[in-house]
Order: structure tokens, then sequence, then C-alpha cells
């Protein structure tokens, strides 16, 4: 059975901070992870990784993936109060299903 | 725009009733897929369809059920014999046979009164 696991939990930070969330996968036949962030409802993508060892980059979001370690981190900086929310992993395998980690909460303090 | 719509966003429902959640998407995906969202929590797979008539049992599937009749419509019926269906309920949807980005409506909340 497919698993993903992340890590914090929950994180509280203040404005200005640098975060960083884990996300370690134990998928058959591994094909991608992917990023998404959900603030109030539906979850909106952020990355999807394939390659290990390359960072995608969005603004002040950034996430690489280490196919060695069965892992990918999440780096947000100089975080803002609007990057509260739960961010979620979540890895495909060949057979094209996707496994979810449980999520990491993250609260930014003004 | 395109898009995945879910209705209704809240609904109460008494013990013992059967529920329906509704779920059209106008991406013409063929794959379509019901979460379960607990709070605090991740997403739990209850049902996924690849095609037109046909459906596959997720991980949580006891105490609910779909039909795909048409390709745009993925509705999940939340029946009595679910034990603690309270939760938040997330339809996607997205391109067969690719790994790529699973679209998201915007969720329905049961809360079982």
């Amino acid at each position: 059975e497919d698993k993903v696991v992340q890590s914090p939990l929950s994180l509280v930070v203040h404005e200005g901070d640098t975060v960083t969330l884990n996300c370690s996968y134990e998928v058959t036949n591994f094909r991608s992870l992917l990023w998404y962030k959900q603030e109030k409802k539906a979850p909106t993508f952020l990355f999807m990784l394939t390659s290990s060892g390359i960072e995608k980059k969005s603004g002040r979001l950034s996430s690489i993936l280490d196919k060695k370690e069965l892992s990918s981190i999440l780096n947000i900086t100089a975080t803002q109060t609007g990057d509260s929310a739960i961010y979620l992993c979540a890895g495909y395998n060949a057979g094209n299903m996707l496994t979810f980690g449980g999520g990491t909460r993250l609260m930014v303090k003004p | 725009d395109g898009g995945i719509t879910q209705s209704p966003k809240y609904l109460f429902r008494k013990e013992g009733q059967n529920v329906t959640l509704s779920c059209e998407q106008n991406l013409n995906h063929d794959a379509m897929y019901w979460y379960r969202q607990d709070p605090g929590q991740g997403l739990r797979l209850i049902y996924y369809s690849q095609i037109v008539n046909d459906f596959q049992k997720g991980d949580i599937a006891e105490g609910y059920s779909v039909s795909r009749e048409k390709k745009e419509s993925f509705p999940l019926t939340v029946t009595s014999a679910q034990k603690n269906p309270t939760a938040f309920y997330l339809c996607a949807s997205k391109v067969i046979a690719v790994t790529g980005e699973l679209f998201f409506g915007e969720g329905s909340r049961l809360t079982v009164l």
C-alpha cells in the first residue's frame, strides 16, 4: 500500500520567516510528486516534480525532489499571512493513482 | 470558464438519511474522483472513475455509492451505512493516463445532526 507522510503536522511562524515543509513517500513504481495549497476549500496546484534534484520555483515558493531519499521539501521564504494554509503533497504510482499525505497546517502570524 | 462544480456547498442530514452530492465538470476529463477530508487531515479516496459506466472503490468506500452515467457527472451518495459521514467532500478530475494536475471542485461540507 502506498504511503505519503508529511511533517511537521502543524507549524506557527511569524511574517518574514522561512519555512521548510517535508514530504516522504513510499509509492510503488513512483512517477511524480505534487504539492497543493489548501486555504479554505479547493486545493490549488503548486508544483509537480518528476526529476530528482531539479528545483521548481514560483515566487517565494520552491520545491525539490530527492528520489534517493524518497522525499521532497517545499520552501517558503519571507512568509506572509496569506501563506497560511494546509499544504498537501501527493505521490503518483505507475498505475496513475495518487496518494495524499496528511498535510501540514501552516499559520503565519503578523 | 472550465471547471468543476460541486453542490450543495453545505448540507445537513439527519441520521439514517441518504444524501447525494453532485459533481459536474466541463473540462472534458475522463477520470473523476471523490475524496473525503476530516478536520486538519489530508485527503482519502472514496471512489474513482476512469470511464463512463465504470468506477472503482478507493480506500474508504464503505457506506458510499457512486454512478457515472455521463462523462461530465459523478455524483456521490452518502448512505445511512456510513457510520461517521460528517466531513468535507472534494470532487476532482484529470486527464486520464497522465500523472498530471488533479483539478478540484470547491467542496461540499456535510454535517450529520
